[in-house]
């Protein structure tokens, strides 16, 4: 199975209002990062936390991460339309190993 | 612009055809990927050069062939196709550390139709 699971999967929310997506993962990691995808277009990075960190903060941007839990969440405050998009998890693990991406969470901003 | 640049953006071929995608970062970076998308699944990581030289492979089928020339360019050569090969190939560069791969860039894609 995947190392990184976003939920939910799909969110549909109002302009202005806030969207939080959520990323559990297995194993144990030296970061985690966040990445938007316009549809049919490439992937964007958004931010970067590594494994000492618990929060982190990029303009509308707010990211968590609970190394106990094994999980991370993405914030995104006062939403816009333009934030519509697919925003994928990836994280990078001890072992060495290449990024592993989850499915993603597909935003929604309703004008 | 990421300073990763895929061509072409839009690829139809028969399963017979030979074709391929090319891929350029501006960035100094060291390292270079192909990753496949398709519908509902994740990232698929195929190939990965760090200056040039092949460092991984996630047992892609040999009708897809990765050329790295220098560490600027990165090709992928596509023969004998099946129609579940159509996705969205993306090329990505990173700065890589010892152990660590840092950020990736993406292009903007190649998608890719087999008919």
């Amino acid at each position: 199975s995947q190392q990184g699971e976003e939920d939910p999967q799909a969110l549909s929310i109002q302009e202005g209002e806030n969207a939080t997506m959520n990323c559990s993962y297995k194993t144990s990691i030296n970061n985690l990062q966040w990445y938007r995808q316009n549809s049919g277009r490439g992937l964007v990075h958004l931010i970067l936390i590594r494994s000492n960190e618990r929060e982190k903060h990029s303009g509308r941007l707010r990211v968590t991460l609970d190394t106990s839990k094994k999980s991370s969440s993405l914030l995104i405050t006062a939403s816009r339309a333009a934030d519509t998009a697919s925003y994928f998890c990836a994280t990078e693990e001890t072992s060495g190993s290449r990024l592993t991406f989850g499915e993603g969470t597909q935003l929604t901003v309703n004008p | 612009e990421t300073g990763v640049t895929q061509t072409p953006r839009h690829l139809v071929m028969g399963m017979t055809n030979k074709k391929s995608l090319k891929c350029e970062q501006h960035l100094g970076h060291n390292a270079m990927y192909w990753y496949k998308q398709s519908a509902k699944k994740p990232l698929e990581l195929m190939f990965v050069y760090n200056f040039k030289e092949q460092t991984e492979n996630n047992s892609v089928p040999s009708r897809f062939s990765p050329e790295c020339p220098n560490s600027s360019h990165l090709f992928l050569h596509l023969h004998t196709l099946q129609p579940e090969d159509s996705a969205l190939y993306l090329c990505a560069s990173s700065q890589e550390g010892s152990g660590f791969t840092g950020e990736l860039f993406f292009g903007e894609g190649s998608r890719l139709t087999v008919l």
